[in-house]
């Protein structure tokens, strides 16, 4: 079974700042996919960034970018210029390429602090 | 806003009650799932449906039965809970295509305390 792990309970970054958030995962699968989501306040968990393993450049979405390391199964996401309304959890999550539908291995998130 | 809206947005109830979580999708997707998010824990996926059929079902309690009777709906059924079941209940929707990246539209969850 695959395992997410997060191994930063708690972060934080002052304003205009960069800060990078770690992940590891377990598998003996080649192809899978990678994600990070965002949970602020209000509960709503949102997708910010994805990564797919058989593709070599790291992901990025304006603002935040992803280091993924395979061989090592590494995937840290990088938030820079950060700002207030980045201050949310954060979860890395796993999904195996084999299996149909959307069933992710989430880790025990990580909480961003972001001050003024 | 996701499109995913979740009744109610909190929930009290004692071990012998029953109550019902509902969800509603406005996305037009083909798959369902409900997660269990507890503090200091992963989230936990419970169920999924996918065009209304229940495709995975993971080892979740019998007191937890969930109803998915159209694409856009999604129902979890609670009675005689434990209070260790008092979580955070999401529910998600997206379109299954089978490739795997697809993206998952969360609604803001049930905050569920069983005294």
């Amino acid at each position: 079974a695959q395992t997410v792990t997060q191994s930063q309970p708690e972060m934080s970054v002052q304003e205009a700042e960069t800060v990078t958030l770690s992940c590891t995962y377990d598998t003996s699968e080649s192809d899978y996919y990678l994600f990070w989501y965002k949970q602020p306040p209000s509960r709503q968990m949102i997708l910010v960034i994805r990564q797919e393993a058989y593709k070599q450049q790291n992901a990025t979405e304006n603002r935040f970018s992803v280091n993924f390391q395979k061989a090592a199964k590494s995937f840290s996401l990088k938030i820079s210029d950060s700002q207030l309304g980045d201050a949310a959890m954060y979860f890395c999550a796993y999904r195996s390429r084999e299996t149909s539908g959307s069933r992710l291995t989430f880790g025990e998130g990580t909480q961003l602090t972001v001050n003024p | 806003e996701t499109g995913v809206t979740q009744t109610p947005r909190h929930l009290v109830m004692g071990m012998t009650n029953k109550k019902s979580l509902k969800c509603e999708q406005h996305l037009g997707h083909n798959a369902m799932y409900w997660y269990k998010q507890s503090a200091k824990k992963p989230l936990e996926l419970m169920f999924v449906y996918s065009l209304e059929e229940r495709v995975e079902n993971n080892s979740v309690p019998s007191r937890f039965s969930p109803e998915c009777p159209n694409s856009s709906h999604l129902f979890l059924h609670l009675h005689t809970l434990q209070p260790e079941d008092s979580a955070l209940y999401l529910c998600a929707s997206s379109q299954d295509r089978g490739q795997g990246n697809e993206k998952l539209f969360f609604g803001s969850g049930t905050q569920l305390s069983v005294l």
